[in-house]
């Protein structure tokens, strides 16, 4: 079935500094989308790619969809406090289904 | 209304207990879902919803038992549990069914549920 992995599995920064997390999936995807979910919270829809080689902005957070479709990155420029929490992805394969990724767990500290 | 609502929001059952979980959602949406989601782990799917009919079963244990009476209101009925069912079940609802455009997920704030 459908696999999607993300890395790192965890990343601790210091606040101000630049995040990347990436996600992989196994097949070709009709879509991506990124949630956040903050300690012991729920996931929040963030974004949603649908264009191969597609690129969003939010703020401090870029998003980019892969040209194969198969990938994607979220990027947070200088990380504040407020952005710890685990970032999924989630893509539409063929089935559509929608299937979170493995997820990233972002600690910032002072 | 841009929230979905979950009852209970903590529940400790016994593995001879029946009990049920509550999700509800007044944004409209046609699809709505059940997760289960353990530490520190992607939620995983259990059930999908569209138009009120019962479109994807993930091979979930019969002991789960799916019900949607309206377009608003989504229950999860459980009965004769395992200890490894404990678990933060997820409800979410979204604009469109799965006709291979999925839309964003609203989730609710989840049902912890611990089983003794």
């Amino acid at each position: 079935g459908q696999q999607v992995m993300q890395i790192p599995q965890y990343q601790h920064v210091q606040e101000g500094e630049d995040f990347t997390t990436y996600c992989n999936s196994s097949t070709t995807l009709s879509n991506i989308q990124w949630y956040k979910q903050r300690p012991g919270g729920h996931p929040v829809f963030l974004i949603q790619l649908v264009k191969s080689g597609e690129v969003k902005k939010q703020k401090r957070l870029t998003f980019q969809f892969g040209e194969a479709k198969k990938n994607s990155s979220l990027h947070i420029t200088a990380t504040q406090t407020t952005d710890v929490g685990t970032y999924f992805c989630a893509g539409t394969g063929t089935a559509s289904k929608l299937t979170f990724g493995t997820g990233t767990r972002l600690q910032v500290t002072l | 209304d841009t929230e979905v609502t979950q009852t209970p929001k903590h529940l400790v059952m016994g593995m001879t207990n029946k009990k049920s979980l509550k999700c509800e959602q007044h944004m409209g949406h046609r699809a709505m879902y059940w997760y289960k989601q353990k530490a520190k782990k992607p939620p995983e799917l259990m059930f999908v919803y569209s138009y009120e009919k019962l479109s994807i079963n993930e091979s979930v244990p019969s002991r789960f038992s799916p019900e949607c009476p309206n377009s608003s209101l989504l229950n999860l009925h459980l009965h004769a549990l395992q200890p490894e069912d404990s678990a933060l079940y997820l409800c979410a609802s979204s604009q469109e069914g799965i006709t291979g455009v999925n839309y964003g997920y609203t989730f609710g704030s989840g049902t912890r549920l611990t089983v003794v």
